[in-house]
């Protein structure tokens, strides 16, 4: 089966510019997760769907980022305008059902670069 | 909210020696996971394993709930096993992961 896919896999933009990253989970999961991976650090998860709804985006800086997931199957997550520290690595993930009982799936992850 | 710690923080073996992995969780949770993380940055399930004990060839697994920790055991320890383990928890009636700081493996040739 396929795994989850991310685009783009390197992004350079410099601040106050805008971004997107895209996702398409795994076929037939659920839930996806956006996390931001800071150089050094582990995964800080920053917004959790189920199916069309968020469960969670207590972490998401929702000044300047946003994220959707239409018809409950692909998801775009936004930086508008990006600063210096949004630099790191963006990953999606997907699992069955949610919830805290099931795996869950990663993508490769987008590298964004803010100069 | 839930606290993850991970230990230790960095570990350099010799290729063919063992390896103990250690969790700490704060609280009660319904969900534990452990990654590998790659050089090339993939995060790759190892165990899903809210409690008991599982194993998949070289690796194993141990997590007792009630004691609020798990461990990951690596044993004849080889150089593509190097990058950084990551546990991944969430709390009992909660939603959100909470990933610790992992551990940093190297393993010489």
């Amino acid at each position: 089966e396929a795994g989850v896919a991310q685009s783009p896999r390197y992004k350079i933009i410099e601040k106050r510019q805008s971004v997107a990253f895209w996702c398409n989970p795994i076929s037939g999961h659920a839930t996806l997760y956006w996390y931001q991976q800071i150089l050094g650090q582990g995964p800080k998860l920053l917004i959790q769907f189920q199916n069309n709804g968020v469960v969670d985006d207590s972490q998401l800086p929702k000044d300047r980022f946003s994220a959707e997931r239409l018809k409950g199957v692909d998801s775009t997550l936004k930086i508008q305008p990006a600063k210096l520290e949004d630099s790191a690595v963006y990953l999606c993930a997907s699992s069955l059902t949610g919830g805290g009982g099931d795996t869950q799936y990663f993508g490769p992850g987008t590298r964004l670069t803010v100069l | 909210g839930i606290q993850v710690e991970q230990s230790p923080p960095d570990l350099i073996l010799q290729e063919g020696a063992n390896s103990t992995l250690r969790c700490n969780f704060s609280d009660s949770v319904n969900n534990l996971q452990w990654f590998h993380q790659n050089p090339w940055g993939q995060l790759i399930n190892l165990f899903y394993i809210p409690s008991g004990t599982k194993q998949n060839g070289r690796l194993s697994a141990t997590t007792v709930a009630t004691e609020r920790y798990s461990l990951l055991y690596i044993s004849s320890s080889q150089t593509t096993d190097s990058g950084v383990y990551f546990c991944a928890v969430i709390n009992t009636g909660g939603f959100k992961t909470i990933f610790g700081a992992g551990t940093r493996l190297f393993v010489k040739a």
